[in-house]
């Protein structure tokens, strides 16, 4: 069980958009850490997509967006594509926890 | 260019012990924080430890408190993870993982990871 909350899966067509959920608690997302998404593809390590308020690294498309309130983020894909087809990942830090806090994963199928 | 190589890993009995250790390059090892996170297999990501450039903080997992040992040596740009009285639930493929100086509390790069089986 996960700490933090992810759908399994979503899917969209070419050219639509998707949105992933992340759910967390007053000790990590609530109490004001900052949520990062990685994005895994297959066999391969993760790889960090954005951080914190909608920094990308070099490479990542502006089409990958992200919003917190609360104790919830989630992360916006838009103009999907079918490399974009892999598996998405929330992370956090809880500081009851005194280290990373991870979602799920959710599966994205284009 | 950064590169993290993770090696040790392998397939080992219930309740034996394994070393992994992370060869880092490309960046000054000694100055940053460093995790080790885990992958079951079709599973998703799992933080098992933490330690600071300097080894003077150290955090694990609750699972594997008391039996896993974080470690490194900065003169040998390598960090490296003790695991003893393994267990099948440890079975995953382990990631050595960079955290950010920007930012800090996520992992700006990873390793390929190194797959560790316990099985009798």
């Amino acid at each position: 069980q996960s700490v933090l909350t992810q759908p399994p899966s979503v899917s969209g067509a070419p050219g639509q958009r998707v949105t992933i959920s992340c759910i967390g608690t007053s000790s990590n997302i609530g109490a004001g850490y900052d949520v990062h998404w990685y994005q895994q593809l297959p066999g391969t390590a993760p790889k960090l997509l954005i951080f914190g308020n909608n920094n990308r690294p070099s490479g990542v498309p502006d089409r990958f967006s992200v919003s917190k309130s609360g104790t919830s983020a989630s992360l916006a894909i838009s103009g999907l594509q079918a490399e974009d087809e892999a598996d998405y990942y929330c992370q956090s830090y809880d500081r009851g926890l005194s280290g990373w806090v991870f979602g799920g994963g959710t599966k994205l199928t284009v | 260019e950064v590169q993290l190589v993770e090696s040790g890993g392998g397939l080992v009995q219930p309740g034996g012990s394994l070393r992994l250790s992370c060869a880092a390059s490309g960046f000054t090892f000694s100055s940053f924080n460093m995790n080790w996170v885990r992958q079951a297999p079709g599973k998703g990501l799992e933080w098992v430890s933490y330690i600071s450039s300097s080894s003077s903080a150290i955090y694990y997992t609750d699972s594997v408190k008391g039996r896993f040992t974080i470690s490194r040596d900065n003169a040998k740009d390598s960090l490296y993870l003790q695991m003893n009285s393994l267990t099948d639930e440890d079975t995953a493929v382990y990631y050595c993982a960079r955290e950010s100086q920007r930012t800090g509390y996520l992992a700006d790069y990873w390793g390929q990871g190194t797959l560790v089986a316990v099985s009798s």
